[in-house]
């Protein structure tokens, strides 16, 4: 069935350094992917919206400049972390969907910064 | 805008008791609605979901909630909580036309004591 595979699960990495997290839609498309942070004892909240081909949404408050993604095609989108400091340190979640369809969840990404 | 409110932060049910974990939503339209649970350090898993018909919505686990549009809520209910069921639940709404985003409540830990 139709799953989103988020990688990697979970990464720690020094302050300053970029991490990159990957979300690929099996067995469908995934034209639009959203994508939310989680911080401890916290909700969800979205971060951005990206559309296949064309550039993401970035909430208020959210720094494009510094969370950089890309979906080049219908079945990969990328969130990159550039320069990550430790208070961006949070549970990273994508969700993909086409249209009205059910959306499906990644199993998130877990990222540490030292 | 949507919202989504979780009144609860902690939910408390000895073991073998129904259980009530209360959601009250605000979408401009009809809204899709949903429950999550997340378990430590985990993803979220999908509960159950109501998008049109009847209002009582049955999920997993044995999980079920009514959707009340007059009072615009939607709380999950199980009749006899398990230790297991012990976990952090998200209540959700999303728009239901396009390709919108999910809006999620704060969250509400459910502890379950034997």
């Amino acid at each position: 069935g139709a799953v989103v595979s988020q990688h990697p699960s979970w990464v720690i990495c020094k302050s300053g350094t970029s991490v990159k997290i990957e979300c690929r839609s099996l067995d469908f498309q995934a034209t639009t992917m959203f994508w939310y942070r989680q911080f401890p004892k916290q909700s969800l909240m979205l971060m951005a919206t990206s559309n296949e081909g064309s550039k993401a949404t970035y909430e208020q408050g959210v720094e494009k400049d510094k969370f950089l993604i890309n979906h080049a095609s219908l079945t990969l989108s990328t969130l990159t972390v550039t320069s990550a400091h430790p208070e961006d340190s949070s549970f990273y979640i994508c969700i993909g969907g086409t249209g009205d369809s059910p959306l499906h969840f990644g199993n998130g990404t877990r990222l540490t910064v030292t | 805008a949507q919202s989504v409110a979780q009144p609860e932060d902690q939910v408390n049910v000895a073991e073998g008791n129904p259980l009530t974990v209360k959601c009250t939503y605000s979408v401009s339209g009809n809204p899709y609605l949903f429950w999550y649970v997340q378990y430590p350090n985990r993803g979220l898993q999908f509960l159950l979901k109501y998008i049109t018909g009847d209002n009582l919505v049955k999920g997993s686990y044995g999980f079920e909630a009514e959707f009340n549009k007059s009072q615009t809520s939607f709380h999950l209910k199980k009749p006899s909580a398990l230790v297991s069921d012990s976990a952090l639940y998200f209540c959700a709404v999303r728009k239901n036309s396009g390709n919108t985003p999910l809006v999620f409540g704060k969250g509400t830990r459910l502890s379950v004591i034997a």
